[in-house]
């Protein structure tokens, strides 16, 4: 039972783009959703968040959109770098949660 | 200000042994939890440990265990190891257990033949 879905297992786009990550969720007791980035060899590193209280969260060239009566959070990289190539985790948590509960990843790769 | 460490990077086990995997948490964070990234998919939750005690499990079988220490340091204890169980496994520690943002070492890649 998947509760936090990355339908995308790859995505493509060049230097300088918008660049695009989506995420499903189906329980609707998450409040709290976070993107992690991992590199090769290394431990997930914490990206941006975003609460249930907010449907926008920007920082920097990171932004994170949530709707939550669609349940679908997306992450918004302007302008895309070939540092951001990497796999790209949406994670989830319930109220007074303990746990993360994540996607399967997207990798991002971006073309010089 | 010394990050998540987490040791060995690898290992290589066979099907019934037991392995212990060991985790230093990040200076000044109590809390550890401890995930499982099979090939492909998303690190899944085993366990949380808060200041010493189990603070909420995944869906794993006893024979995955855990210690934290003192220190706040922690150990992943798996027994009668299964094939299956070959993954990275990723610790995490956070400042306090009600804390979302983790902070992940690089994990231990172990392999049971």
């Amino acid at each position: 039972d998947q509760q936090v879905k990355q339908n995308s297992p790859s995505l493509s786009v060049q230097e300088g783009r918008i660049s695009i990550l989506n995420c499903d969720y189906t329980n609707s007791m998450f409040d709290y959703f976070l993107w992690y980035k991992k590199y090769p060899a290394e431990g997930p590193t914490f990206l941006i968040s975003i609460s249930s209280i907010k449907d926008k969260n920007e920082d920097g060239r990171f932004t994170v959109f949530l709707n939550k009566s669609a349940k679908h959070l997306s992450l918004h990289i302007v302008p895309s770098q070939p540092g951001d190539s990497a796999v790209y985790f949406c994670a989830a948590s319930e109220i007074e949660g303990n746990k993360l509960v994540f996607g399967a990843g997207t990798i991002l790769r971006v073309k010089s | 200000e010394t990050g998540v460490t987490q040791s060995p990077t690898h290992l290589i086990k066979t099907r019934g042994q037991q392995v212990t995997l060991r985790c230093s948490s990040q200076s000044g964070h109590n809390t550890v939890s401890w995930y499982q990234q099979a090939l492909g998919q998303g690190p899944q939750f085993i366990f949380q440990y808060y200041r010493e005690e189990e603070n909420g499990r995944g869906n794993f079988p006893p024979r995955f265990s855990g210690l934290q220490f003192p220190n706040y340091s922690s150990e992943l204890n798996v027994n009668a190891l299964e094939l299956d169980d070959s993954a990275l496994y990723l610790c995490a520690s956070s400042p306090d257990r009600g804390n979302e943002k983790l902070f992940f070492g690089s994990g231990t890649q172990l392999s049971v033949l």
